[in-house]
């Protein structure tokens, strides 16, 4: 059975703190893998991951891929408030896509 | 362009009653999801159209549940009758065409559902 799973569920940090959050995997036909950020409303999309090796980032953030050992991590560097929130991890099949529970986030100051 | 459109926003309904939910999705994109939401189960892909065809509804949780998809602009979630459990935040999330690989879906504000 395809699934994902995320750790921790949840973390909290004091800003500055750098964080990198974990998404697991075991599919029978991966395409993609896609990390989604979560306040309180819809997801909005983070990164889409489909190469071994190859880091994606933006600003703070950055997240890489291993597809031999089945795992992603997102990294977020010098922690924001803005930054809290549940971090979701979702990975494409050929015919569905598969979300884990999140990463609840919080950054005090 | 506006995004994904929801409606309603908020919805509080009675056990036994038909419940609708609508979505617009982004112009120009093919394919089309409808999740639900709740604290125990997280983010479930409930069903997904590509050029207004169902493709996989396999996430869909029984035979109350019901989803069409009658032209590119529009699609329901229909709950005939509605229970308890299935309160939840329902989203709609679209994506454009893409190759092989995948591509970044786009989620609506979603529709928050309470069945009394």
């Amino acid at each position: 059975e395809d699934k994902v799973v995320q750790s921790p569920l949840s973390l909290v940090v004091h800003e500055g703190d750098t964080v990198t959050l974990n998404c697991s995997y075991e599919v029978t036909n991966f395409r993609s893998l896609l990390w989604y950020k979560q306040e309180k409303k819809a997801p909005t999309f983070l990164f889409m991951l489909t190469s071994s090796g190859i880091e994606k980032k933006s600003g703070r953030l950055s997240s890489i891929l291993d597809k031999k050992e089945l795992f992603s991590i997102l990294n977020i560097t010098a922690t924001q408030t803005g930054d809290s929130a549940v971090y979701l991890c979702a990975f494409h099949t050929g015919n569905q896509f598969y979300f884990g529970t999140g990463t609840s986030l919080t950054v005090i100051p | 362009d506006a995004g994904v459109i929801q409606s309603p926003r908020h919805e509080v309904t009675e056990m036994g009653q038909e419940v609708t939910l609508r979505c617009k999705p982004i112009s120009g994109h093919d394919y089309l999801f409808w999740y639900r939401q709740t604290m125990m189960r997280g983010l479930e892909l409930l069903i997904y159209f590509n050029n207004n065809v169902p493709i996989d509804d396999s996430g869909m949780p029984e035979d109350r549940f019901s989803a069409k998809m009658p032209n590119a602009s529009f699609s329901t979630l229909k709950i005939q009758p509605s229970e308890p459990r299935d309160s939840a935040v329902y989203f709609c999330a679209s994506r454009a065409p893409s190759g092989p690989q995948g591509g970044e879906q786009f989620f609506g504000p979603g529709t928050r559902l309470t069945v009394l």
